[in-house]
């Protein structure tokens, strides 16, 4: 079946270490996209990115980074330098064209102890 | 400054009843619509998509878009507890390519027994 795919769906990690949440797309989509969820709130733009290779950050792209090498992947990773990174991880894709709707991953969920 | 604004709730509507939730937006460019339900620790889902000004419907969902108002509405009808969830509303502007759609903080409805 076509769709998204986020590993690990849980992940613990001590401060100071990097961790990184994988995203993996078979419906050939263009775009890809990292959001973050904190609880009861919305959802906040990391980085996308609309062509391979290429990748623009979003509304809080401090102490995260990404790739962008295949169509079909792109892993966010995310640095000792990003102060609370305890949060919900939701990796989505999109076709190309004006009305494309966004399709979502199960997510990740990263939890600093 | 592109903003997307929902009541952040709790709605509570008893079952059988329509549910009503309601999204406005600031960029009158705005284009294409979207309503995503998200249960408790899962990932959004999309449920409606609407393009242009009137109503849409679709089995118990109805989007109803008023862009010269610039608000954009999600009825449910006959509210079953199964529809207890956060409804995330979004905008895209259109002839924009793959760039994000913005998101509203949600609303969480509550359909009590």
């Amino acid at each position: 079946d076509g769709g998204i795919t986020q590993s690990p769906k849980y992940l613990f990690r001590k401060e100071g270490q990097n961790v990184t949440l994988s995203c993996e797309q078979n419906l050939n989509h263009d775009a890809m996209y990292w959001y973050r969820q904190d609880p009861g709130q919305g959802l906040r733009l990391i980085y996308y990115s609309q062509i391979v290779n290429d990748f623009q950050k979003g509304d809080i792209a401090e102490g995260y980074s990404v790739s962008r090498e295949k169509k079909e992947s792109f892993p966010l990773t995310v640095t000792s330098a990003q102060k609370n990174p305890t949060a919900f991880y939701l990796c989505a894709s999109r076709q190309g064209g004006d009305t494309g709707e966004l399709f979502f991953g199960e997510g990740s969920r990263l939890t600093v102890l | 400054q592109k903003e997307v604004e929902q009541n952040s709730g709790p709605l509570s509507v008893p079952e059988g009843a329509i549910a009503s939730l309601n999204c406005t937006y600031s960029d009158r460019g705005s284009q294409s619509f979207f309503w995503y339900r998200q249960y408790s620790g899962k990932s959004p889902e999309l449920i409606m998509s609407i393009y242009s000004n009137g109503d849409k419907e679709d089995g118990r969902f109805t989007a109803q878009l008023n862009k010269a108002s610039q608000y954009v509405s999600l009825l449910i009808r006959d509210s079953q507890p199964s529809d207890s969830a956060t409804y995330l509303c979004a905008v895209n502007i259109i002839n924009s390519g793959n760039t994000p759609l913005v998101f509203g903080k949600g609303t969480r409805l509550s359909v009590i027994a």
